[in-house]
């Protein structure tokens, strides 16, 4: 069975400094690793799509890395509008016809 | 462009009733994937509708049923609800196996 676990549960940042956060996953076949944003009561937003090991995508002040056992999410120099919850899943390959597994998520809250 | 739309925003029903939510796709998009997230969780996978039959199913029981209509869009149907089905019931769009795009979601509370 596939399983996502994200680390930490939640992370307070300073405006300005610097983290990443840990995306763990057992999956057979990974086809597709991918980050979502997760405001209070509101659907996930997308983010990026990781297909293969050693990749990287950047969006702003965020960039996402894949490695055949993890994938970091790096946040440079936040501001108070990135916190959230950022959600990782994971889409297996083969008959799964996009089913996304994801973790329980990661609360980020960044403070002016 | 539109994105996924779902109706209604906030729901309150009592235990043992039915409720139907519903989603419009992505423009464009042609398969729905249905979610369920509890406080604090992430979503789980209940079912999958393209071609307007149900392609994959997760682990939630038969009282979890939908649809898919000619144009794409989609119904969630509960039947005798429990106070464990309260939560943000999401809808997904897509195109086959490709990036998923979320709606606001439905809140569902059950008392």
């Amino acid at each position: 069975e596939d399983q996502v676990t994200q680390s930490p549960e939640a992370l307070r940042l300073q405006e300005g400094e610097s983290s990443s956060l840990n995306c763990s996953y057992t999956v057979s076949g990974l086809r597709g690793l991918f980050w979502y944003r997760q405001d209070p009561g509101k659907g996930p937003e997308f983010l990026f799509t990781l297909y293969s090991a050693g990749e990287e995508k950047e969006k702003e002040r965020l960039k996402a890395t894949l490695t055949k056992k993890e994938s970091f999410l790096h946040i440079t120099a936040p501001k108070p509008e990135d916190s959230a919850t950022y959600l990782c899943a994971v889409h297996r390959g083969g008959t799964s016809y996009g089913k996304l597994t994801f973790g329980q998520g990661t609360i980020l809250t960044v403070h002016p | 462009d539109a994105g996924v739309t779902q109706s209604p925003t906030h729901l309150i029903k009592t235990r043992g009733q039915q409720v139907t939510l519903r989603c419009s796709p992505k423009s464009g998009h042609d398969t729905v994937s249905w979610y369920q997230q509890a406080l604090g969780q992430g979503p789980q996978f209940i079912f999958q509708y393209y071609e307007e039959e149900e392609r994959q199913r997760g682990n939630f029981p038969d009282r979890f049923s939908g649809h898919q209509f000619p144009n794409y869009s989609s119904e969630l149907n509960v039947n005798a609800l429990l106070l464990g089905d309260s939560a943000l019931y999401l809808c997904a769009s897509s195109l086959p196996a490709r990036d998923a795009f979320f709606g606001p979601g439905t809140r569902l509370t059950v008392l």
